[in-house]
């Protein structure tokens, strides 16, 4: 089955312990990015990549690491999370990024919780 | 003042009911526009997209853009209990960057 698998899909941490949220996608898609999902504010992009090696930042990247070092997978690195980064993540990818406007495919989501 | 304004709602309609959930925006130079789902505990799924201005239709839904007033609408008819979900707008100028409103709460009440 085509689609993106995100891990863990719920996490509570403490202030300053550091974490990562695992994607991964099967489609062989080039792009793929980081959204938060916060009450009020919908969905904001985190991060991007357009391929392996080249990553970028979207509106809200402050606190967040990338990296990409093979096609499928796009793990979202906290290096020490705060509370104001408690929200619901979602990874997304698609075939590349024109075809981004065609839609993404996103993942369950990640419900963190920084206490 | 925000790239994209949705309704939060919640909507709450019987069964069978046309539903109308819209967006507005402030970006001129949006050109490709998107309604994505999203039940709860799930991620968004895409629904409809559509270029430029004009009507889009796909069995229940359809889905209008009027880029003159900088304003899209999805339409839902007959709608049943399996619609009630969020229903997220989405839009993009060149297609690299994407924004989001903050999605319109359906309830479809059998």
């Amino acid at each position: 089955e085509a689609q993106v698998t995100q891990n863990p899909r719920y996490l509570i941490t403490v202030t300053g312990k550091k974490l990562t949220v695992t994607c991964s996608q099967n489609m062989n898609h080039e792009y793929m990015s980081w959204y938060r999902q916060d009450p009020g504010l919908g969905l904001r992009q985190i991060y991007y990549s357009m391929n392996v090696e080249v990553t970028d930042k979207g509106d809200v990247p402050e606190g967040y690491k990338v990296s990409r070092k093979e096609k499928r997978n796009f793990p979202l690195i906290l290096e020490s999370p705060s509370p104001n980064q408690t929200s619901l993540y979602f990874c997304a990818s698609s075939l590349s990024i024109m075809s981004s406007i065609y839609g993404y495919t996103f993942g369950s989501g990640t419900r963190l919780t920084v206490v | 003042q925000k790239e994209v304004e949705q309704d939060p709602g919640p909507l709450s309609v019987p069964e069978g009911a046309i539903v109308s959930l819209n967006c507005t925006y402030s970006n001129s130079a949006f050109q490709y526009f998107m309604w994505y789902r999203q039940y709860s505990r799930k991620g968004p799924e895409l629904l409809m997209y559509t270029y430029s201005s004009g009507n889009k239709e796909d069995g229940r839904f359809t889905a209008q853009v009027d880029k003159s007033s900088k304003y899209i609408s999805l339409f839902i008819r007959d709608s049943q209990p399996s619609d009630s979900a969020t229903y997220l707008c989405a839009m993009s100028g060149t297609g690299n960057q994407f924004y989001f409103g903050t999605g319109t709460s359906l309830t479809v009440i059998p």
